[in-house]
């Protein structure tokens, strides 16, 4: 079965860029979604098809996928954005997701 | 704007059959512009896909739950439901409905609050 990996965390000054990856196998060959979830709430869609940001997510949030390696980048970054980050591809007719990235603002 | 509500039990016994609701609102679960999902999340842990079905009764399942699980859609209701057979504890989990325009770039434009079920005699 495919696999999605995702490094445990990532640490972020406030205003500094960060950048948190998905990777898979010809990854770049399939789109890759990413979820943004903060503590006892619902997943929210912040990134899809590799790059374009659903209405509401702020410009900061930002894609890109190629190769094996999918990013998420979140350039000044907030307090706001401490949360866990899910990215997630389709695969032989299956949703698959990464294993999540805990995102530390400090 | 789209809405979905999780309901169902939030104990169910060991070997039993996990049943959940999702209704929705904002939109007609028929109108063929949706794919509607169930994925859920065990205590402190990721996120896990269970299956999504298309209004036409198309389902996509997640292998490792195949033999377990079933989606269906009552459309005049408008609601689609979950049903998972021989639970464990392993099975606790909170469930959420989603629902999406593509599937293949993504499953969920719109999730539920989710609901917790325990499974636990």
């Amino acid at each position: 079965s495919y696999e999605l990996t995702q490094p445990p965390s990532v640490s972020v000054s406030p205003g500094q860029t960060a950048s948190i990856t998905c990777s898979g196998d010809k990854l770049g060959d399939k789109y890759v979604s990413w979820y943004q979830q903060k503590p006892g709430q619902s997943p929210l869609l912040v990134m899809y098809e590799d790059t374009k940001r659903p209405s509401g997510i702020p410009e900061r949030f930002s894609g890109s996928n190629s190769g094996n390696t999918a990013t998420l980048t979140i350039s000044g970054t907030q307090a706001m954005d401490e949360a866990d980050y899910y990215c997630q591809a389709w695969d032989s007719s299956t949703v698959v997701f990464g294993g999540g990235t805990k995102l530390t603002v400090l | 704007q789209l809405y979905l509500q999780e309901s169902g039990p939030g104990l169910v016994k060991p070997s039993e059959t996990l049943s959940l609701t999702c209704t929705v609102s904002g939109a007609s679960i028929s109108s063929g512009t949706y794919y509607w999902g169930w994925i859920r999340q065990p205590p402190g842990k990721g996120l896990e896909w269970i299956g999504t079905i298309f209004y036409s009764g198309n389902t996509y399942y997640n292998p490792s739950l195949k033999s377990r699980i079933s989606i269906s859609i009552d459309t005049s209701k408008n609601h689609f439901s979950l049903r998972l057979t021989s639970v464990t504890a392993a099975d606790t989990a909170v469930y959420y409905c989603a629902t999406t325009s593509d599937i293949v770039t993504k499953v969920g434009d719109y999730w539920g609050q989710g609901t917790l079920v325990t499974v636990s005699s």
